[in-house]
């Protein structure tokens, strides 16, 4: 079993592009949230998907979107990146309605410059 | 609303010295409590979890927490530190009636080892 795993591990944007990161969730999870993890801080709650729709969203901007695909993946977008947008992206995946754990991935580092 | 609280950024402790880390939450249902460490660069890794079942909640590595309703407090020990201990311990809450389970993280207290 993979866990979840989350692609590109590193990427470095400059101010004003867009970027997408990727999150294939634990075999049998169906459900995978984000994260955004500042320097020093712990996890902020992004967004939730199930059944290819956003479920549940944090205090974050629009820029901020999401997609699942019908085989439980996701994808994070983030249009217009800030400065501040420099975070560890933690995405995890659950199974919905059980109460089971959620496991996390290693997460995406992003660098705004 | 539900949030937690950790007191103290930074712990130190002696090699082989009991490790506190201290945690107190607030939530207006009965929650879900959990520790997490984080290692450096890397992802989250769940210690143990609360969930209703008994108080004292052991969980890997020798770790152990205990739910205090009357405090609020959700404190978690182990009673003798080992280097590899070193990381971020972070404390986090979820509802357990919503259907949309998000987790909420405290801001995180790092553990250091002397050794």
């Amino acid at each position: 079993d993979a866990g979840v795993t989350q692609s590109p591990t590193h990427l470095i944007k400059t101010r004003g592009q867009q970027v997408t990161l990727r999150c294939s969730p634990k075999s049998g999870h169906d459900t995978v949230s984000w994260y955004q993890q500042a320097l020093g801080q712990g996890p902020q709650f992004i967004f939730q998907y199930y059944e290819e729709e956003e479920r549940q969203r944090g205090n974050f901007p629009d820029r901020f979107s999401g997609h699942q695909f019908p085989n439980y993946s996701s994808e994070l977008n983030v249009n217009a990146l800030l400065l501040g947008d420099s975070a560890l992206y933690l995405c995890a995946s659950s199974l919905a309605d059980t109460r089971a754990e959620a496991f996390f991935g290693q997460g995406t580092r992003l660098t705004v410059v | 609303a539900q949030s937690v609280t950790q007191l103290g950024s930074h712990v130190s402790v002696s090699e082989g010295a009991l490790v506190l880390l201290r945690c107190n939450y607030s939530s207006s249902v009965p929650p879900y409590l959990f520790w997490y460490v984080q290692y450096p660069n890397q992802g989250l890794q769940l210690l143990l979890k609360y969930t209703s079942a008994a108080t004292l909640v052991k969980g890997i590595n020798g770790f152990e927490a205990e739910f205090k309703k009357s405090e609020t407090s959700f404190h978690l020990t182990k009673p003798s530190a080992h280097m590899s201990d070193a990381a971020e311990y972070f404390c986090a809450v979820s509802g357990r009636y919503s259907s949309a389970s998000k987790i909420i993280f405290g801001s995180g207290t790092r553990l250091s080892i002397r050794p």
